[in-house]
C-alpha cells in the first residue's frame, strides 16, 4: 500500500521557536497533501490543504502566518509552526492524496508530537 | 453539507464476538466513504473503502462494512474480535476537493 513518512515524530521546542515537520509520499506523487491537527481523544481537525506549486488552503479559524504550509515537489510537504507557544502542543498528522486510486484515496503520515515548552 | 456520525464513542466486546461500529452519513451527491483505524501515538491506516460498484466492500484484518443508500449507512464489523482490534476508528466521507470529513470515532476495547 502506499507509504506516507512524516519527521520528526516527536519534537520538544521552547515557547518562541519555529518547528518544521515534514511529510513525504514514499512511493507516489502527491498534488494534494492535507494537514491535520488531533487533540487528546477527539476527532482529526483539518487546518489547510497542500497543492503542489500553489499557495495552501486554509480552512476558517487557522492562522495562515503561524502555520506556514509549502508543497514545493509533488513528495514532500512541510508545515512549520512559527513562534510556538505552549498551546499549539499538539499531535500533527498529515495525509496524502494518491490520485491513482479511486476516490482519491487519503494515505496517512505517522503524525508528529509537539510539545512546546 | 456532508456530515458523518458515528453512533457510540466507545465499544467494548469480548475476545471472540462479533464486532459493529456505526457509522451514518449525510451527502448530498454520491459518497466516497473510508473506515481509517487509529493505534496510540500513529497516524491512521486505512480499513477499507466504497466508491463505486459492490456495496458490501472488505478490508484489512477482517473488517468488512456494507454501503447501504436507503439507510445512509455504513457500518463497520468483524466477525470475531481479537484482541489487537483495539484502537480507535474513524469513519469519514469524501467531499469536494477531496476533503475527509471525519466522525467523532469509537474507541473499542476487547476484553479477554
Amino acid at each position: 500500500g502506499a507509504v506516507v513518512s512524516q519527521h520528526p515524530s516527536r519534537v520538544i521546542c521552547k515557547s518562541g521557536t519555529s518547528v518544521k515537520i515534514e511529510c513525504r509520499s514514499l512511493d507516489f506523487q502527491a498534488t494534494t497533501m492535507f494537514w491535520y491537527r488531533q487533540f487528546p481523544k477527539k476527532s482529526l481537525m483539518l487546518m489547510a490543504t497542500s497543492n503542489e506549486g500553489s499557495k495552501a488552503t486554509y480552512e476558517q479559524g487557522v492562522e495562515k502566518d503561524k502555520f506556514l504550509i509549502n508543497h514545493a515537489s509533488l513528495t514532500l510537504s512541510t508545515l512549520t509552526v512559527t513562534s510556538a507557544h505552549p498551546e499549539d502542543s499538539s499531535f500533527y498528522i498529515c495525509s496524502a492524496r494518491d490520485p491513482g486510486t479511486s476516490g482519491n484515496t487519503q494515505y496517512f503520515g505517522p503524525g508528529t508530537r509537539l510539545t512546546v515548552l | 453539507a456532508q456530515s458523518v456520525t458515528q453512533l457510540g464513542s466507545h465499544v467494548s466486546v469480548s475476545e471472540g464476538a462479533l464486532v459493529l461500529l456505526r457509522c451514518n452519513y449525510s451527502s448530498s451527491v454520491p459518497p466516497y466513504l473510508f473506515w481509517y483505524v487509529q493505534y496510540p501515538n500513529q497516524g491512521l491506516q486505512l480499513l477499507l473503502k466504497y466508491t463505486t460498484g459492490a456495496t458490501l466492500v472488505k478490508g484489512i484484518n477482517g473488517f468488512e462494512a456494507e454501503f447501504k443508500k436507503s439507510e445512509t449507512s455504513f457500518h463497520l464489523t468483524k466477525p470475531s474480535a481479537h484482541m489487537s482490534d483495539a484502537a480507535e476508528y474513524f469513519c469519514a466521507v469524501s467531499v469536494v476537493g477531496g476533503k475527509l470529513i471525519f466522525g467523532q470515532g469509537t474507541e473499542l476495547s476487547v476484553k479477554p
